[in-house]
């Protein structure tokens, strides 16, 4: 079954830790992106990636990391710069740029609290 | 840049119809998309609009005005699992590909 897989679901962080969260496709989808979601806001874009080894930040990018070496896989770092960390974060795919109404597709994400 | 409003919350009746709005102000614009997003859940797509008129897709149909910044979603024969936050989100020729910017969404609550 294709689909986008994040894990943990779960994650607690420490006061000056970084952690990773994993994201990983089977769709064969170009681009990846990854958003944060705060209750009552929408989603907000952290980074995206194109292609493999080529990435962008979105809007909040500080305090966040990114790596694209493979194809399926888009894991995101929460650093400890990243002074308000708890939320829920959301990592999604499409088609490339060339195909221009594919939807991004969504995994189930991780929801990070600090301990 | 980008901005989109969409109202907070909404109340139905199971059974009735319910029309949910989206406005927009983009640098550019390149197709509005629909996503439905229950409680700690993943968004699902809904729909696309890229050109002006009414799409339909079973109980759910997306309309666009382009000129006017506009968007709606209609919702039919409401069902008690349609209770989910929509999201409308916008693309603009931001040179980002498939980058998208998201409503803060709208929470509806369908009621016997």
């Amino acid at each position: 079954d294709g689909g986008i897989t994040q894990s943990p679901k779960y994650l607690f962080r420490k006061e000056g830790q970084n952690v990773t969260l994993s994201c990983e496709q089977n769709l064969n989808h170009d681009a990846m992106y990854w958003y944060r979601q705060d209750p009552g806001q929408g989603l907000r874009l952290i980074y995206y990636s194109q292609i493999v080894n080529d990435f962008q930040k979105g809007d909040i990018a500080e305090g966040y990391s990114v790596s694209r070496e493979k194809k399926e896989s888009f894991p995101l770092t929460v650093t400890s710069a990243q002074k308000n960390p708890t939320a829920f974060y959301l990592c999604a795919s499409s088609a490339g740029t060339g195909v221009s109404n594919q939807p991004q597709h969504f995994g189930d994400g991780t929801r990070l609290s600090i301990l | 840049g980008q901005n989109i409003d969409q109202p907070t919350e909404m109340t139905a009746t199971e059974g009735a119809i319910v029309q949910i709005n989206c406005t927009y102000q983009t640098s550019g614009f390149n197709g509005l998309f629909w996503y439905q997003q229950h409680a700690g859940e993943a968004p699902t797509f809904l729909s696309y609009n890229v050109l002006d008129g009414l799409e339909e897709k079973g109980r759910f149909s997306s309309f666009l005005s382009r000129s006017k910044g506009y968007s709606y979603l209609l919702l039919k024969e409401l069902q008690m699992k349609d209770s989910a936050s929509y999201l409308c989100a916008v693309r603009g020729f931001t040179g980002g590909g498939n980058k998208l910017t998201f409503g803060t969404g709208t929470q509806l609550k369908v009621e016997l």
